[in-house]
């Protein structure tokens, strides 16, 4: 069964603090992995990972993929309160359609100040 | 910047009505989706759509559930008779259809379905 796997559920840090957030997957014929951001309601796309190694930029975040070692991370530099929220990572496969994705259950993460 | 929008934000219903939960995506994508998600638990896939018809649906979408495109805009999430286990917050999601951007989902707000 194909399956994707956060951790930490939770993670609570002080404003300024570097995260780092993993994701670990077993899924035959993986495509691609993303990451969100879900603050009150609706995930908000982050990063699209297909290659291994090449990361991938966005202010303080960042986040890279290691499909030998079936891997994600989420990287937060110089945190924010702004930055509390669930950060949930999904695979996409082949073999099911083009459109599912095998979502992780995500990190909480809490920022204070 | 375009949006997914959702309406109603938060819905009320008894159980064994019907609901439509309605969503209007970005107006050039092509792939539209359902998701749910129970409070405290997983985003759940429920439905893909695309050219009019539905691509791929979960295990969790049954004969209760079903999908239409009734115009150029919108996209609706219909729940027959429903029942106490579907209170969830159901995000309705869109892509482009542009290679390598068909992956990259747009969420709008969610409708809160409390189903008493």
């Amino acid at each position: 069964e194909d399956k994707v796997v956060q951790s930490p559920l939770s993670l609570v840090v002080h404003e300024g603090d570097t995260v780092t957030l993993n994701c670990s997957y077993e899924v035959t014929n993986f495509r691609s992995l993303l990451w969100y951001k879900q603050e009150k309601k609706a995930p908000t796309f982050l990063f699209m990972l297909t290659s291994s190694g090449i990361e991938k930029k966005s202010g303080r975040l960042s986040s890279i993929l290691d499909k030998k070692e079936l891997f994600s991370i989420l990287n937060i530099t110089a945190t924010q309160t702004g930055d509390s929220a669930i950060y949930l990572c999904a695979v996409d496969v082949y073999g099911y359609s083009n459109y599912q994705l095998i979502w992780g259950a995500g990190t909480k993460l809490i920022i204070k100040p | 910047e375009p949006e997914v929008t959702q309406t109603p934000s938060h819905q009320v219903t008894q159980m064994g009505q019907e609901v439509i939960l309605r969503c209007v995506p970005i107006s050039n994508h092509l792939y539209f989706y359902w998701y749910r998600q129970i409070l405290g638990q997983k985003v759940e896939f429920l439905v893909s759509f695309y050219n009019n018809e539905i691509s791929e649906k979960s295990e969790i979408f049954d004969d209760q559930f079903s999908v239409e495109r009734p115009d150029g805009s919108n996209f609706t999430l219909k729940i027959r008779s429903t029942k106490l286990e579907d209170s969830a917050m159901y995000f309705c999601a869109s892509s482009a259809g542009t290679s390598g951007r068909r992956y990259e989902q747009y969420f709008g707000p969610g409708t809160r379905l409390t189903v008493t």
